[in-house]
């Protein structure tokens, strides 16, 4: 967990703001991903990136935005958060060159939407 | 549409016995099916994982089973202790292009009582 940092791990936002969650890793990847996860539901992918310039939609984009802003770097935008947003959030990171099929997943963000 | 179908939503059980969780697939893309393990306020980590060229896979107490013909892989974990209790999700990705794409079944919480 320490190669892929979350920050932050807890955040208590209204309705309506705009809150950024951001990811960091050590771990030299050039795949970056977002993923939310609800209870009972698994993890769901919400975007990834294969590098800086690469950015792509998962399959529950809506509500969410992101930036890549350097290959170690990737965040996680709520334009205009809303309560059923409220989920654990959690960065992954995986290596085309030697096992795209890996993903190494940070600690998570616990997000709340009142 | 749940393309990965994980069974049971809970388990418990006894210390020094056997636990097993079972997962379905659809796409017959699919050809690498990891197992994660989550513990209560950590990231997901990969577990073990397996290709579909082979029927079983063993890395320590934690065995993978897999069936191609009928789409089934399931999780042994032998000599079960009590700090194996997570939750585990099962998932799926296809290779090539499509190899970073995880699909994960809905997790398993697995409690083993002493």
């Amino acid at each position: 967990d320490a190669d892929v940092t979350q920050t932050p791990r807890n955040r208590i936002t209204k309705t309506g703001k705009r809150i950024m969650l951001e990811c960091s890793q050590t771990k030299g990847h050039d795949r970056m991903y977002w993923y939310r996860q609800d209870p009972g539901l698994g993890l769901r992918l919400i975007y990834y990136s294969f590098d800086v310039k690469d950015i792509n939609k998962g399959e529950i984009s809506d509500g969410y935005s992101v930036s890549r802003q350097a290959q170690a770097k990737f965040s996680l935008s709520l334009e205009s958060a809303i309560p059923n947003q409220t989920a654990l959030y959690f960065c992954a990171t995986s290596d085309s060159g030697t096992g795209a099929h890996e993903q190494y997943f940070g600690p998570g963000t616990r997000l709340t939407v009142t | 549409q749940q393309q990965v179908k994980q069974s049971p939503q809970s388990l418990i059980v006894q210390k020094g016995g056997i636990s097993i969780i079972n997962c379905a697939y659809e796409n017959t893309a699919f050809d690498y099916f990891p197992w994660y393990q989550q513990f209560p306020g950590k990231g997901p980590a990969l577990l073990i994982a397996i290709r579909p060229d082979v029927s079983e896979k063993k890395e320590g107490r934690f065995t993978i089973s897999f069936n191609k013909s009928a789409k089934q892989f399931s999780l042994h974990i032998m000599d079960s202790q009590p700090g194996d209790s997570a939750t585990y999700f099962c998932a799926a990705s296809p290779s090539g292009a499509g190899s970073y794409q995880l699909t994960f079944g809905k997790g398993t919480k697995l409690s083993v009582i002493p």
